[in-house]
């Protein structure tokens, strides 16, 4: 089976940057993705990488690593409307995603 | 843009009813899922399909049954309706095959309470 861990909350400033790490456990590994949900609304697509390294997507960039089984997003100028929800999912063999629990962003003026 | 429709946004039903929530996507996905999401337990897979007429079960599908008869609609079917069923489902398609890494659209949710 699949199993993923993340911070459940991380609080940042307007502004500034923030990090939110992902750990997964997985037999098969076909990519780390990652979504974004606010709060009443549903889970929408951001990034995903198959390979190592950064993808980078305006403010947004994703990294992983498969050595060490970890990825993390990064969101740089942080806005007030990126207050949300960020889930890692990961594909591990011929099933749908394993979504981790979730880590809420709060942002501080 | 994809279009994910639940039929529902809020659904009231009591124990021991059998329920149906319906999906229908607009982008001729092969690949459709349901997930359930409670707080502090994230989205977890509850059954899911890659063709018509056919499905698999996710990691949690006890008391809870499909029927994709047709590309475009999945429908969840909860058979005797709990209280522990009460939750947010979450319907999403995907473009691709069995390996599809697509990113995968989800519709709105429909939040069932089971009295």
């Amino acid at each position: 089976g699949q199993s993923l861990e993340q911070p459940s909350e991380v609080t940042a400033v307007e502004g500034a940057i923030v990090q939110i790490n992902c750990t997964y456990q997985t037999s098969g590994f076909y990519g780390l993705s990652w979504y974004q949900q606010h709060d009443g609304g549903a889970p929408t697509f951001l990034s995903y990488n198959a390979l190592d390294g950064l993808e980078e997507t305006g403010r947004f960039s994703s990294f992983l690593s498969r050595s060490d089984s970890y990825g993390y997003l990064l969101l740089q100028e942080l806005q007030m409307k990126d207050s949300a929800s960020y889930f890692c999912a990961v594909r591990g063999g011929a099933d749908g995603l394993t979504f981790g629990k979730g880590t809420h962003l709060i942002i501080q003026p | 843009d994809v279009k994910v429709t639940q039929s529902s946004r809020y659904l009231v039903k009591r124990t021991g009813e059998k329920v149906f929530l319906e999906c229908v996507q607009d982008m001729d996905h092969e690949n459709m899922f349901w997930y359930r999401q409670d707080p502090g337990l994230g989205l977890r897979l509850i059954y899911f399909s890659y063709d018509v007429k056919m499905k698999e079960k996710g990691d949690i599908p006890e008391g809870y049954s499909v029927s994709r008869e047709k590309k475009e609609r999945f429908s969840l079917i909860l058979e005797s309706a709990s209280t522990n069923q009460t939750s947010m489902y979450l319907c999403a398609s995907t473009l691709g095959g069995t390996y599809s890494n697509q990113p995968q659209h989800f519709g709105d949710g429909t939040r069932l309470s089971i009295l």
